[in-house]
């Protein structure tokens, strides 16, 4: 099974700046097969980003990845008041199980 | 528009048996597989069991043997029968499209196992 850590857990920024996610995996995983998810309070997750850096339908431009093998990034240009949420990374490869990190909490400084 | 719709949660006892559905609208849904994805109170997300288009099915080790998803594709329904339910599963339950990634997800139905 691999093992997907996030860090930090909780990132604490004012709107308008920068948000840097990271990811690291147990074992390589194929930058084809990594997502990212949304989640606001009550909400189901939502999917900002697959094969490692195309974004979701509707998703804007202010949300970037990039990565490969074990280490990956999940960056917000510019934090706007709908994006603090918490943020799943998750591996997705052909074989399951599909395991997802633990979360980064985006919370508002 | 595309769309998941669960329903099933309740309070239940441990021991105790429960069946989940997912209503699918939208798309044409016996062209996807499909996935079960719990969250337990304040925890993270947790993949739970996977069946294909065609009812090859996959599951965590947490629910294996106690858990089975099934579809009924001429219904658009997702199932999932949870037997000999346990204190830890108690969760929201999703259902979420795709084989990969899971896309889009639904608003998802809360399981609690209480004595």
């Amino acid at each position: 099974e691999i093992v997907l850590t996030q860090s930090p857990g909780t990132l604490s920024l004012s709107p308008g700046e920068r948000a840097t996610l990271s990811c690291r995996a147990s074992q390589s995983v194929s930058t084809s097969y990594l997502a990212w998810y949304q989640q606001k309070p009550g909400q189901a997750p939502r999917l900002l980003i697959f094969g490692g850096s195309s974004r979701a339908t509707g998703i804007p431009d202010r949300f970037s990845a990039s990565g490969s093998g074990t280490d990956f990034t999940l960056t917000i240009s510019r934090l706007e008041p709908e994006d603090f949420a918490v943020y799943y990374c998750q591996q997705y490869g052909s074989s399951p199980p599909w395991t997802f990190g633990q979360g980064t909490k985006v919370e508002i400084k | 528009q595309v769309q998941l719709v669960e329903s099933g949660g309740g309070v239940v006892q441990p021991g105790t048996s429960l069946r989940l559905s997912c209503g699918a609208s939208g798309f044409t849904f016996s062209s996807y597989g499909m996935h079960w994805v719990r969250q337990a109170p304040g925890k993270g997300l947790e993949w739970a069991a996977f069946i294909s288009y065609d009812g090859n099915k996959d599951y965590a080790d947490s629910v294996k043997g106690r858990f089975t998803i099934s579809r009924d594709n001429s219904k658009k329904m997702l199932y999932l029968q949870m037997n000999s339910l346990r204190l830890e599963d108690t969760a929201v339950y999703y259902c979420a499209r795709g084989i990969a990634p899971f896309d889009p997800w639904g608003q998802g139905t809360l399981v609690t196992v209480s004595s």
